[in-house]
């Protein structure tokens, strides 16, 4: 059984970045398609971006400028970094898995709620 | 605004059916576009219900299907159970928007 689990600061300042990890353990990073979400209070699923265990990436069009994800094999680990973060950036942020880039998400990190505020 | 839309709520009796219907366009769901359904109970992660239009993980109960026509797809529970008040998200892909994933804004089932 394949966990996911989402860590980094719960508070973030305005204009900062926001940095978080996902851990994949009990089983392999290789071969899937790792990808962040998020979901405002009380609002939709929204896409973020995604990583192939390669190393390509594809992030949403409304974030792109500000998006980096990455990878970590060697710990099994893939991060996201948001910059220039605002209020609006306030959300819970999930990792999950997707087996290819047309595949549903088939696995799901808890989430962790990120605040940005001053 | 979200590019697929969902009712935000439905509602049934014990037992009963009910449909959630995701409405895409031609860029979407429309241009054949695989629809992925997701359950969330509130205060935890969605989980995926329905995948590739019809097709459902292993452990998701049978009274849960997906189908798809033109440009909208529709989640169907037959049966209704208490356990399956939550709310339902529809996701596919667009390519007005460079091959990006999109989400419909969700839909609260509620068992009365």
């Amino acid at each position: 059984q394949v966990y996911l689990q989402e860590s980094g600061p719960g508070l973030v300042k305005p204009s900062e970045t926001l940095s978080l990890t996902c851990t994949v353990s009990g089983g392999s990073i290789s071969s899937y398609y790792w990808t962040w979400i998020r979901q405002s209070p009380g609002k939709a699923l929204e896409w973020i971006g995604y990583i192939q265990y390669r190393g390509s990436t594809n992030y949403s069009p409304s974030l792109q400028s500000r998006v980096t994800i990455s990878v970590d094999m060697s710990k099994s680990q893939f991060s996201l970094r948001l910059a220039s973060v605002t209020a609006a950036d306030t959300a819970i942020y999930y990792c999950a898995r997707a087996g290819d880039f047309y595949y549903g998400l088939d696995v799901w990190g808890q989430g962790t709620t990120v605040t940005v505020s001053s | 605004q979200s590019v697929l839309t969902q009712p935000p709520s439905v509602s049934g009796a014990p037992g009963q059916r009910v449909t959630i219907s995701c409405t895409g366009s031609s860029s979407n769901i429309g241009a054949g576009y695989d629809v992925h359904w997701y359950q969330q109970v509130p205060g935890t992660a969605p989980k995926l219900l329905i995948f590739g239009h019809t097709n459902r993980p292993s452990g998701v109960p049978d009274r849960f299907s997906g189908s798809t026509s033109g440009t909208s797809a529709s989640l169907a529970i037959t049966g209704l159970q208490a356990e399956d008040e939550a709310e339902y998200f529809c996701q596919s892909y667009d390519i007005s928007l460079s091959g990006w994933k999109v989400f419909g804004g969700g839909t609260k089932v509620t068992v009365l």
